[in-house]
C-alpha cells in the first residue's frame, strides 16, 4: 500500500517561497508508470492541479502556474519536491501530493494547510 | 483546456435514494474520466477511474458511465456515509477537476 505524506512550514509570507516535500513509502517514485503529483485546495473551494513529474525528470505543469512552479524528486530519498515563488494570499491552501496512475489520483497523502500571510 | 461542468451544485437526498451526478467535458475526453469522493477535513479518495471502472474497495452501489463527453455517477443507493463532496477529473488534455457536487442530507 502506497503512503504520501507532506512537510513543509504551514506559513509563508507573501512574496516568499512556498516549499514541500512529499515522503513516499510502500512503493518505489522511480517506478515507471507513476506520475509524482501536487494538487491544491483554496479553502471552500475545489481541486486546483498544480503539476507532476515522471522519474525520468519530466515535469508537467498547469500553465497558469507554470512559471511560479518547480517540481523535482529526490529518489535516494523516494521524496518530491514542490517549489511555489512569489507566494500571494491567493495561495493559501491545503497542498496535497498525489500518485497519478494511468489517468487518475490512485493514492493521496492527507494534505498539508499553507498559509499565506505576514 | 477542457471545462468540466458537474450538475447539480448540491443534491439534497436521503439515505436509501438513488443519486444521479452529472460531469460534462467541453470536448471529448474519450473515456479518460475518473470521479473522486471528498469528506471534510479529508484527502478525495478515487471511486472509479476510466469512466466506469470501480477503484479498488469501493463499494458496488458506486457506479460510472459515459464517454466523450458527457459521463454519469450514480450510487443506487445512499448509505450515510456517502454524503460528500464528489469530483470529476480529467487527463485528456492537460489535467482538469471539475467544481464538484456536494451530496447533502435532505
Amino acid at each position: 500500500q502506497v503512503q504520501l505524506q507532506e512537510s513543509g512550514p504551514g506559513l509563508v509570507k507573501p512574496s516568499q517561497t512556498l516549499s514541500l516535500t512529499c515522503t513516499v513509502s510502500g512503493g518505489s517514485i522511480s517506478s515507471g508508470a507513476s506520475y509524482w503529483s501536487w494538487i491544491r485546495q483554496q479553502p471552500g473551494k475545489g481541486l486546483e492541479w498544480i503539476g507532476y513529474i515522471h522519474h525520468s525528470g519530466n515535469t508537467y505543469y498547469n500553465t497558469s502556474l507554470k512559471s511560479l512552479v518547480t517540481i523535482s524528486m529526490d529518489t535516494s530519498k523516494n521524496q518530491f519536491s514542490l517549489k511555489l515563488t512569489s507566494v500571494t494570499a491567493a495561495d493559501t491552501a491545503v497542498y496535497f501530493c498525489a500518485r497519478l496512475y494511468g489517468d487518475s489520483f490512485d493514492f493521496w497523502g492527507q494534505g498539508t494547510l499553507v498559509t499565506v500571510s505576514s | 483546456e477542457i471545462v468540466l461542468t458537474q450538475s447539480p451544485a448540491t443534491l439534497s437526498l436521503s439515505p436509501g435514494e438513488r443519486a444521479t451526478l452529472s460531469c460534462r467535458a467541453s470536448q471529448s475526453v474519450s473515456i479518460s474520466l475518473a470521479w473522486y469522493q471528498q469528506k471534510p477535513g479529508q484527502a478525495p479518495r478515487l471511486l472509479i477511474y476510466d469512466a466506469s471502472n470501480r477503484a479498488t474497495g469501493i463499494p458496488a452501489r458506486f457506479s460510472g458511465s459515459g464517454s466523450g463527453t458527457d459521463f454519469t455517477l450514480t450510487i443506487s443507493s445512499l448509505e450515510t456515509e456517502d454524503f460528500a463532496v464528489y469530483y470529476c477529473q480529467q487527463r485528456t488534455n492537460w489535467l482538469t477537476f471539475g467544481g464538484g457536487t456536494k451530496v447533502e442530507i435532505k
